[in-house]
């Protein structure tokens, strides 16, 4: 059975520009979640979607935003890239939202911003 | 904002020797996991405990859970340098969806 993927797997951009990062979730899974990990720092809660739907937002600016499309994989869009959004950006999956939390991880996309 | 507080951040033993952490929450959970993630790699799921257990196995895992303190432990019998990774602790609060928060990780070293 095929695991969480996610792409790219690097990218490199500047301030200013917007990135989109993609994400599958292992079959059979209707949740998705986004997490960020900057260099040598814990993981923060970006965007969780269920059924399609957004269920939950972390503490982060507008300019983060995704979706999930009806096959349930996902999409992470930034926008006007900061240097402080270098970071591994990390893709879960979990079946659906009353279960216990225990998520399964892609490797993860990162994003060096210059 | 992070839930949980590992300690130490760092660990550094030799193989053979067990390794103990340590993780702090502020809050009510439903259950408490603990994942593994080795260098800039995705989080592997090692071991939940749910809030009702106090204690737990799998393999050479061993996780304690006290509900009163808000703590928990992850211990490692007979390391491995294989064993070489962040280990991260991560709650499902009461209240917040199937959402879950994540400690600030441990970062272990385990030498031959």
């Amino acid at each position: 059975e095929a695991g969480v993927t996610q792409s790219p797997t690097h990218l490199i951009k500047t301030r200013g520009q917007q990135v989109t990062l993609r994400c599958s979730p292992i079959s059979g899974h209707t949740s998705v979640y986004w997490y960020q990990q900057a260099l040598g720092l814990g993981l923060q809660f970006l965007l969780w979607y269920d059924e399609g739907e957004e269920r939950n937002r972390g503490n982060f600016p507008p300019r983060f935003s995704g979706r999930q499309f009806p096959n349930y994989s996902s999409e992470l869009n930034v926008n006007a890239l900061e240097l402080e959004d270098s970071a591994l950006y990390l893709c879960a999956s979990s079946l659906a939202w009353a279960n216990t939390g225990e998520l399964f991880f892609g490797e993860g996309s990162r994003l060096t911003v210059l | 904002s992070q839930q949980g507080e590992e300690d130490p951040q760092a660990l550094s033993i030799q193989e053979g020797e067990n390794a103990t952490m340590n993780c702090s929450y502020k809050t009510s959970i439903n259950n408490l996991q603990w994942y593994r993630q080795n260098s800039g790699r995705g989080l592997v799921h090692l071991i939940l405990i749910r809030s009702n257990e106090r204690e737990k196995h799998s393999g050479r895992l061993r996780v304690t859970l006290d509900t009163s303190k808000k703590s928990s432990s992850l211990l490692i019998t007979a390391s491995r340098a294989a064993d070489t990774a962040s280990y991260f602790c991560a709650t499902l609060n009461t209240g917040t969806a199937s959402k879950l928060t994540f400690g600030t990780g441990t970062r272990l070293q385990v030498t031959l």
